[in-house]
């Protein structure tokens, strides 16, 4: 089993819907959590922590569930310029430094 | 200007040559890391640097080599380039950010090797 698992998508969704993508882990004891968006042939960028009470950014919330090792990203009201790659990202924090594990990433396609 | 800089953005060399992928940043972070992006496989970490004096091998370091000239600076070198070598790399620094480390990334070297 992969340490980091996505559905690759493509998520093809009209304009102004609510899309949700989901990034199950394996390793329980991992610690912090992140969703980066990645364009097409550009670098990842940070799109949101993810807490454990859940956060919300705008259109889009977070959320982590530990007990079954999941986060999950939602976007509401989706816009043209949402299609991308979205990455989820979870860390172990070790003494010898923390191991992050990229997912290989959900593709989101937002049409008019 | 970009905080997280890679020179070249894109390479195409044949099997064999000897290639050095160069990073740069102005963001004054100590960590550094280089990572690999096929289809499929995500971001694969190659190596890392914690400081100058430190680096270590990520999960695919075989056939790579790198080099902490200086804080600003970390380089990523192909030896004897392979055409499985062909990929999207990345470099990346980090920072502590509300408690978590988070990783910025330059634009990429896109390297074809042929």
């Amino acid at each position: 089993r992969k340490e980091v698992e996505q559905d690759p998508g493509p998520f093809n969704v009209p304009e102004g819907a609510t899309v949700a993508f989901n990034c199950t882990y394996s390793n329980s004891a991992s610690q912090s959590f992140f969703w980066y968006r990645q364009d097409c042939r550009k670098e990842p960028k940070l799109l949101m922590s993810v807490y454990s009470s859940g956060n919300e950014d705008g259109r889009f919330t977070a959320q982590l569930n530990r007990a079954s090792q999941y986060i999950s990203l939602l976007i509401r009201d989706s816009k043209l310029s949402d299609s991308a790659t979205y990455l989820c990202v979870v860390i172990v924090e070790k003494s010898s430094g923390d191991k992050l594990t990229f997912g290989t990433g959900t593709r989101l396609a937002v049409r008019p | 200007d970009a905080d997280v800089t890679q020179t070249p953005r894109n390479r195409i060399t044949k099997t064999g040559k000897r290639i050095m992928l160069e990073c740069s940043q102005t963001k004054g972070h100590d960590r550094m890391y280089w990572y690999r992006q096929d289809p499929g496989l995500g971001l694969r970490l190659i190596y890392y640097s914690f400081d100058v004096k430190d680096i270590n091998k990520g999960e695919i370091s075989d056939g790579y080599s790198v080099s902490r000239q200086a804080q600003a600076k970390f380089s990523l070198s192909l030896e004897s380039a392979i055409p499985n070598q062909t990929a999207l790399y990345f470099c990346a620094t980090s920072d502590w950010l509300a408690g978590r480390e988070t990783q910025y990334f330059g634009p990429g070297t896109r390297l074809l090797v042929l």
